[in-house]
């Protein structure tokens, strides 16, 4: 299969900067997504890479690196409800419609 | 509203009794596709759909079903569940494939004894 390997737990501090990294088999790479789940819910899309460089959205931003096999999520000015788990999840060109997820990270944020 | 709605959220069953847990999506998306998540674990893939009448399997098929016969519904059949299919069900979409941004619904909690 295609592993994707991401930290199982992180914490960090209220206010402060945080980075989730991910890594993957670099064949047939599609693109690269996170998704953010808080307990109990559904996952909600963060970000979308397929380039690389960094994307940046408001507190959000996500950093691919195809011949690395590498992205991170990087989180800042944390605040409580960042407190979540963070999905990595790679599309390979083999099947438009197949994906794989990491085993996510859950990231807990404390005062 | 544009939504993923699952039905049931939660139900508790018997090992062998047939369900079915139904998935619609109101915003015309081609792409729908079923994950299951276990403890500790992110969302593995049970069967995906590209658009009506075109399934195909994920990386955990097996003891389910799926059918695609209009586009805006996917359900999930379990024709003899049994208790490692105990687990939290999610359904999503997304408008072309799978590569676009997938819309999840609130997820089907089931319990099989």
């Amino acid at each position: 299969g295609q592993n994707i390997d991401q930290p199982t737990e992180m914490t960090a501090t209220e206010g402060a900067i945080v980075q989730i990294n991910c890594t993957y088999q670099t064949s047939g790479f599609n693109g690269l997504f996170w998704y953010q789940q808080h307990a109990g819910e559904a996952p909600t899309f963060l970000s979308y890479n397929v380039l690389d460089g960094l994307e940046e959205k408001g507190r959000f931003s996500s950093f691919l690196s195809r011949s690395k096999g590498y992205s991170y999520l990087l989180l800042k000015e944390l605040q409580m409800k960042d407190s979540a788990s963070y999905l990595c999840a790679v599309f390979y060109n083999t099947n438009a419609g197949k994906s794989t997820f990491g085993d996510g990270t859950t990231l807990t944020v404390k005062p | 509203e544009a939504q993923v709605t699952q039905n049931p959220r939660y139900l508790i069953t018997v090992t062998g009794k047939k369900l079915t847990v139904t998935c619609s999506q109101n915003m015309n998306h081609e792409y729908m596709s079923w994950y299951r998540q276990d403890p500790g674990l992110g969302l593995r893939q049970i069967y995906y759909s590209m658009n009506v009448e075109a399934t195909d399997k994920g990386d955990v098929p097996e003891g389910y079903k799926v059918s695609r016969k209009e586009k805006r519904n996917f359900p999930l059949i379990l024709e003899s569940p049994s208790p490692n299919q105990t687990s939290l069900y999610f359904c999503a979409s997304s408008l072309i494939k799978g590569s676009d941004e997938q819309f999840f619904g609130p997820g089907t909690r089931l319990t099989v004894l």
